[in-house]
């Protein structure tokens, strides 16, 4: 059972570059949550999605964009990267998410540094 | 709105001594409440949750939580601290409708001391 799988696991890129992080679950949960986690600001939300082809702003948006074409796969794309971005990045899933008692399922983390 | 304050971002416990992380939210409706750990470089996992019921709520490793809603608190405890549980703590609050989404506390990074 793979779970939640985020890839890559380190990153280093440059400013003004393309970075796309990818996150793939096997538990055909029906919606999942990019975070980014920084010091001193615990995880904040990016964007959300509750199935395939939906999908929502959370907290800091900017600069980031998301897709959702399959249920499983939840790629989050920095269009231009800047060094504000650099953080480790989260992506989570569960079960319903309409639910509010309904437990988040994290995966690994992506480790983003942007030069 | 909702939020949560995590008092401490850094602890330290000796060896077999009580654990207590502190959280405390505000919220306009009753709230959902979580606490996730975070082992080094490794992603969140549920250690217990409240929703409902016993304000009493246990978790996994020998950790639990109280939910006392006339201190707006939420704090995790365990009786007897191992080197294991070194780690980061997040409390959350699960809010909102339709999308319940969380907001996570500053976190609490846990030293076990020999």
């Amino acid at each position: 059972d793979a779970g939640i799988t985020q890839s890559p696991r380190y990153k280093i890129t440059e400013t003004g570059r393309q970075v796309t992080l990818m996150c793939h679950q096997t538990w055909s949960h029906s919606y999942m949550f990019w975070y980014r986690q920084d010091l001193g600001h615990g995880l904040r939300l990016i964007y959300y999605s509750a199935a395939a082809d939906i999908t929502d702003k959370g907290e800091v948006p900017d600069g980031y964009v998301v897709s959702r074409s399959k249920t499983e796969n939840f790629p989050l794309t920095l269009e231009s990267a800047t060094r504000s971005q650099t953080s480790v990045y989260f992506c989570a899933s569960s079960l319903s998410g309409g639910a509010s008692t309904d437990t988040q399922y994290f995966g690994p983390g992506t480790r983003l540094t942007v030069l | 709105a909702q939020s949560v304050t995590q008092l401490g971002s850094h602890v330290s416990v000796s060896e077999g001594a009580l654990v207590l992380l502190r959280c405390n939210y505000s919220s306009s409706v009753p709230p959902y409440l979580f606490w996730y750990v975070q082992y080094p470089n490794q992603g969140l996992q549920l250690l217990l949750k409240y929703t409902t019921g016993a304000t009493l709520v246990k978790g996994i490793n020998g950790f639990e939580a109280e939910f006392k809603k006339s201190e707006t608190s939420f704090h995790l405890t365990k009786p007897s601290a191992h080197m294991s549980d070194a780690a980061e703590y997040f409390c959350a609050v699960s809010v909102g409708s339709g999308t319940y989404k969380y907001i996570f506390g500053t976190g609490t990074r846990l030293k076990v001391l020999a």
